[in-house]
């Protein structure tokens, strides 16, 4: 079983729509939480963490993280042709010392 | 302030060659990681180092792959005998601290290594 799992996509979205991005993972006593956007040819981007179960919101995107479900997932309303990425799950293990684990990543298409 | 650093972004290794990639982590960070993401797959951890120590090679290739992080200088990330399989993207992230759980790691522009 991999430690983090998405679903690689493609993920195709109409501009203005809610783009849904999820991942699970199997460490039950990870505490960090982390998205990042990587585009094409380019190094991974942070763009949210989450530590508490529970909505975070900045700007439009929302992380959800539910513990109990070991679940994360990224919102992203109004999505717009620039979204068009790959989104990677990455969890910070809670038993492995500093290692953060990355799921493969959901490729996300925002179509004009 | 400046980003993770490292160089160079394209390096071209024949097989059997040595390849050396180097990170300098963000201002302020002590703490290096490096991974390695194949054409099409996620990233995979190789090895997480502070100065002068390596904290977590788990997913460093046991044969042929070496890092360090020594007190001056940019962490290194050593490859001998390249074979073609090496070849992808490596990246090397840094961050602040290592205890706390509210670290975040921030991207370097990465390495991209093609062995021929």
């Amino acid at each position: 079983q991999k430690e983090v799992e998405q679903n690689s996509g493609p993920l195709s979205v109409p501009e203005g729509a809610i783009a849904s991005l999820n991942c699970t993972y199997s460490d039950r006593g990870s505490q960090s939480f982390f998205w990042y956007r990587q585009y094409s040819g380019k190094s991974p981007e942070l763009i949210m963490s989450i530590y508490s179960n529970g909505d975070k919101e900045d700007g439009r995107f929302t992380a959800q993280l539910n513990k109990a479900s070991q679940y994360v997932s990224l919102l992203i309303r109004d999505s717009q042709p620039s979204d068009s990425a790959t989104y990677l799950c990455a969890v910070k293990g809670a038993h492995t010392g500093n290692q953060f684990y990355f799921g493969t990543g959901t490729s996300l298409t925002v179509i004009p | 302030n400046a980003g993770v650093m490292q160089n160079p972004r394209h390096l071209v290794r024949r097989r059997g060659q040595e390849a050396r990639l180097r990170c300098s982590p963000m201002k302020g960070h002590s703490h290096v990681y490096w991974y390695r993401q194949l054409p099409e797959e996620g990233l995979k951890f190789m090895v997480y180092l502070q100065k002068e120590n390596i904290i977590d090679e788990s997913g460093m290739p046991k044969e042929r792959f070496s890092a360090e992080f020594p007190k001056e200088g940019p962490s290194i990330l050593r490859i001998q005998q390249v074979v073609r399989g090496d070849s992808a993207a490596y990246f090397c992230a840094s961050s602040p601290s290592g205890p706390s759980s509210t670290d975040t790691q921030y991207f370097g522009p990465g390495t991209r290594l093609t062995v021929l």
